[in-house]
């Protein structure tokens, strides 16, 4: 079965310092992924997704960047993070198959940035 | 474009009780209509989803959704609530026909379910 998996699950970071969060999927091969944020616990924002490595697509310009180095890793950076950056960061995958098309969550990751 | 509405920030209802979390869809083209879980401070959980087919459609722990094409609604419902169906539940439509597969959320309705 498909995993996924997200570290860290908690970060403080400062104003200006450098961010990295990482996903993994296990499991399944040529993955789409994505990274959401959710701010106030409400509203999912989409930040980037892939369709495969090296190709990330950018859905709001801003301070962050991704990176997809390996099939099924795909890691988010920052490199000064902002107080507008903080909030529960989300990775997800889905199937490329025309058969599969919701999407999974990995257990995300709370960003508070001071 | 595509866009899904919800349009109750909250719902809340009796233990024991029929619940119903309200979903609007607008696309060009058949529908790919998803339903997902988030409980605090965890990941969305996958409950449901309608492609073509029967209408009802059943999922995880007891929910099911009710697609109709003429309202344009997936309201998803349970017979019986438990107070731990308590949670942030969202709607979402995928993106048009694209190999993204991305999907479009909606604003989340929070189900507040009493003892």
């Amino acid at each position: 079965s498909q995993t996924i998996h997200q570290w860290p699950a908690t970060l403080v970071q400062p104003v200006g310092s450098p961010l990295s969060l990482e996903c993994t999927v296990e499991g399944t091969s040529n993955p789409n992924l994505y990274w959401y944020r959710q701010a106030a616990g409400r509203g999912l924002q989409l930040l980037f997704y892939s369709v495969g490595i090296g190709q990330i697509s950018s859905e709001v310009p801003q301070n962050l960047s991704a990176s997809r180095p390996q099939d099924r890793q795909f890691i988010l950076s920052s490199k000064k993070l902002l107080l507008s950056d903080s909030g529960f960061y989300l990775c997800a995958w889905s199937g490329d198959r025309e058969s599969s098309y919701e999407q999974y969550f990995g257990p995300g990751t709370r960003l508070t940035v001071t | 474009a595509q866009s899904v509405a919800q349009p109750e920030d909250q719902v809340n209802v009796a233990e024991g009780n029929p619940l119903t979390v309200k979903c609007t869809y607008s696309v060009s083209g058949n529908p790919y209509l998803f339903w997902y879980v988030q409980y605090p401070n965890r990941g969305l959980q996958f409950l449901l989803k309608y492609i073509t087919g029967d209408n009802l459609v059943k999922g995880s722990y007891g929910f099911e959704a009710e697609f109709n094409k003429s309202q344009t609604s997936f309201h998803l419902k349970k017979p019986s609530a438990l107070v731990s169906d308590s949670a942030l539940y969202f709607c979402a439509v995928r993106e048009g026909w694209s190999a993204t597969n991305k999907l479009i959320f909606g604003t989340g309705t929070l189900l507040a379910v009493q003892p």
